[in-house]
């Protein structure tokens, strides 16, 4: 079975400081992985998606994450917070197969960015 | 940019009570899924549903769930006799084909589900 670890539920950083989420999966192959952003009251919006292509992965607002094999780690890093990037940010991985399959979340991290 | 859209965003029910929630996916997509969030906890999967019939449900999604596609736009979320514990935030998501089986599920913003 797949599962996702978030390491951290809060963290916080000063504004113009570097964010760094922890993401550790688990998985028999690597799957597709995907960091999810979540505003008060809110849905949660895509921020980037790993699918095998490139192991940096470019997303929206200036965040980005590594796919890296040995470690089962997708790290989300973003090199300067913004007070705007105060938010949930969950991790979740996909299992390759189906169209249809599900998504399996972490727990999430609280993302407080200090001015 | 095409948008999940999902009503209404706060339901209050007595327990007991039927609920039904809407969410209308994106045009073009075909999967389907319900996810729901209780209050500090994880997102959890209900259920997914493609082809008119549900591909994959979890343990969550007990007799008492049922999810339908009466039309060509609406998807539906059931709960027949609301528990307390059926309180949370429920997601609707739908992803589309065209890409390969890699493509992100989009999300509406929520219904917050209270049972009293």
């Amino acid at each position: 079975a797949q599962s996702v670890t978030q390491l951290g539920s809060h963290v916080s950083v000063s504004e113009g400081a570097l964010v760094l989420l922890r993401c550790n999966y688990s998985s028999s192959v690597p799957p597709y992985l995907f960091w999810y952003v979540q505003y008060p009251n809110q849905g949660l919006q895509l921020l980037l998606k790993y699918t095998s292509a490139a192991t940096l992965v470019k997303g929206i607002n200036g965040f980005e994450a590594e796919f890296k094999k040995s470690e089962t780690s997708f790290h989300l890093t973003k090199p300067s917070a913004h007070m705007s990037d105060a938010a949930e940010y969950f991790c979740a991985v996909m299992a390759l197969g189906e169209g249809n399959t599900p998504l399996v979340f972490g727990k999430g991290t609280r993302l407080s960015v200090i001015a | 940019e095409p948008e999940v859209t999902q009503t209404p965003s706060h339901q209050v029910t007595q327990m007991g009570q039927e609920v039904i929630l809407r969410c209308v996916p994106i045009s073009n997509h075909l999967y389907f899924y319900w996810y729901r969030q209780i209050l500090g906890q994880k997102v959890e999967f209900l259920v997914s549903f493609y082809n008119n019939e549900i591909s994959e449900k979890s343990e969550i999604f007990d007799d008492q769930f049922s999810v339908e596609r009466p039309d060509g736009s609406n998807f539906t979320l059931k709960i027949r006799s609301t528990k307390l514990e059926d309180s949370a935030m429920y997601f609707c998501a739908s992803k589309g084909v065209r890409g390969g089986n890699n493509q992100p599920q989009h999300f509406g913003d929520g219904t917050r589900l209270s049972i009293l």
